[in-house]
């Protein structure tokens, strides 16, 4: 099993659309956890940090479920612009700054 | 100017060659990666360092070489390259303060090894 894993999509949503994502972790130890975003062949750049209580930016909103070892996120009134894909990603105790990726879910945005 | 840089950003080399990868940064962040990314298995962590003397294998280390040179300064070495090497690699780099974990990426190398 994955240690992070996520539906790799591709979802296609209309412009204006209410998306989510899921991703579950095996590690219940783990610390940490965080969205990047990855543009095709570009590198990955922090979208935003998850907390227990959960975090919005925006038209961005993170959840954290550490029961059910699952963090999602969700992206209400979808742009063009964000279509890409969103790699979850989560760091354990004791690898302080040592991240494991999940290998993306991709999100394509259309008119 | 990018914060993190990497040269060359695309390379096709031979198989057994050696081939040096190189990352600046000018963030004056302690703490310095490589990983690579392939389809399907995301990116995984070849070497971290946390300081200029300090070096750190990860999870895909063999086959690889790292140099810390200086704070700014990262190098990954393929010494004897194979063609399951082609991938895309990334530097990244984050700080020691309280917000741990969050790292900034470089633009990427892609390396074809024929």
């Amino acid at each position: 099993r994955k240690e992070v894993e996520q539906d790799p999509g591709p979802f296609n949503v209309p412009e204006g659309a209410t998306v989510a994502f899921n991703c579950t972790y095996s590690n219940s130890a783990s610390q940490s956890f965080f969205w990047y975003r990855q543009d095709c062949r570009k590198e990955p750049k922090l979208l935003m940090s998850v907390y227990s209580s959960g975090n919005e930016d925006g038209r961005f909103t993170a959840q954290l479920n550490r029961a059910s070892q699952y963090i999602s996120l969700l992206i209400r009134d979808s742009k063009l612009s964000d279509s890409a894909t969103y790699l979850c990603v989560v760091s354990y105790t004791g690898t302080a700054s040592k991240l494991t990726f999940g290998t993306g879910t991709r999100l394509q945005v259309t008119l | 100017d990018a914060d993190v840089t990497q040269t060359p950003r695309n390379r096709i080399t031979k198989t057994g060659k050696r081939i040096m990868l190189e990352c600046s940064q000018t963030k004056g962040h302690d703490r310095m990666y490589w990983y690579r990314q392939d389809p399907g298995l995301g990116l995984r962590l070849i070497y971290y360092s946390f300081d200029v003397k300090d070096i750190n294998k990860g999870e895909i280390s063999d086959g690889y070489s790292v140099s810390r040179q200086a704070q700014a300064k990262f190098s990954l070495s393929l010494e004897s390259a194979i063609p399951n090497q082609t991938a895309l690699y990334f530097c990244a780099t984050s700080d020691n303060s309280g917000r741990l974990n969050e790292q900034y990426f470089g633009p990427g190398t892609r390396l074809t090894v024929t």
